[in-house]
């Protein structure tokens, strides 16, 4: 159990248009989701939070209006990266938790995203 | 100080060998502990969780943790080069926030 699923895996846009992330818990609901960035060799940075139904909590210094995050259901989040700049490249990585184990994260394949 | 950190490694252990891998974090209220496994170019994947002082033990896997030395580990018998990737710790804070170290990354020479 505890399987977390992205699309896509690899995205290829051009700068200036938008991109789309979808995560999704396939076999549990999930009371939060997360969203993690990765550049190369470097850890993982938490983005945001989103609980479902309310609104992302970003962490400093992630604009809200260039990273939308919709929590529709408890199976799934979504992020668009807006406007997306060649400095956004990079591996986004989704994340969930069950109700029954709040602290225990489950990670999604993630997403590569260039931005040319 | 950071709230969670590790040593980046790289970790070098021959196959068959104890790899010990070690994490220290700065709130002291934590009470949540885990391990993860990053493969290069992939996600993380859970490996252990540890909530109480002392030993976990699954499988090959360890976790050892003291809370009044603020410190967590894991320990990894009969080192495959299969576990050869960037090992995670990750603490909850006592705002229920998770923060990640930055990782270790472990080579299991065969």
């Amino acid at each position: 159990g505890a399987v977390v699923s992205q699309h896509p895996s690899r995205v290829i846009c051009k700068s200036g248009t938008s991109v789309k992330i979808e995560c999704r818990s396939l076999d549990f609901q999930a009371t939060t989701m997360f969203w993690y960035r990765q550049f190369p060799k470097q850890s993982l940075m938490l983005m945001a939070t989103s609980n479902e139904g309310s609104k992302a909590t970003y962490e400093q210094g992630v604009e809200k209006d260039k990273f939308l995050i919709n929590h529709a259901s408890l199976t799934l989040s979504t992020l668009t990266v807006t406007s997306a700049h060649p400095e956004d490249s990079s591996f986004y990585i989704c994340s969930a938790t069950r109700t029954s184990a709040i602290y225990e994260q489950y990670f999604g394949p993630g997403t590569r995203l260039t931005v040319t | 100080q950071k709230e969670v950190e590790q040593n980046s490694g790289p970790l070098s252990v021959p196959e068959g060998a104890i790899a010990s891998l070690n994490c220290t974090y700065s709130d002291r209220v934590s009470q949540s502990f885990f391990w993860y496994r990053q493969y290069s170019g992939k996600s993380p994947e859970l490996i252990m969780s540890i909530y109480s002082n002392g030993d976990k033990e699954d499988g090959r896997f360890t976790a050892q943790l003291n809370k009044a030395s603020q410190y967590v580990s894991l320990l990894i018998r009969d080192s495959q080069p299969s576990d050869s990737a960037t090992y995670l710790c990750a603490v909850i804070l006592g705002n229920n926030d998770m923060r990640f170290g930055a990782g270790t990354r472990l080579t299991v020479k065969p």
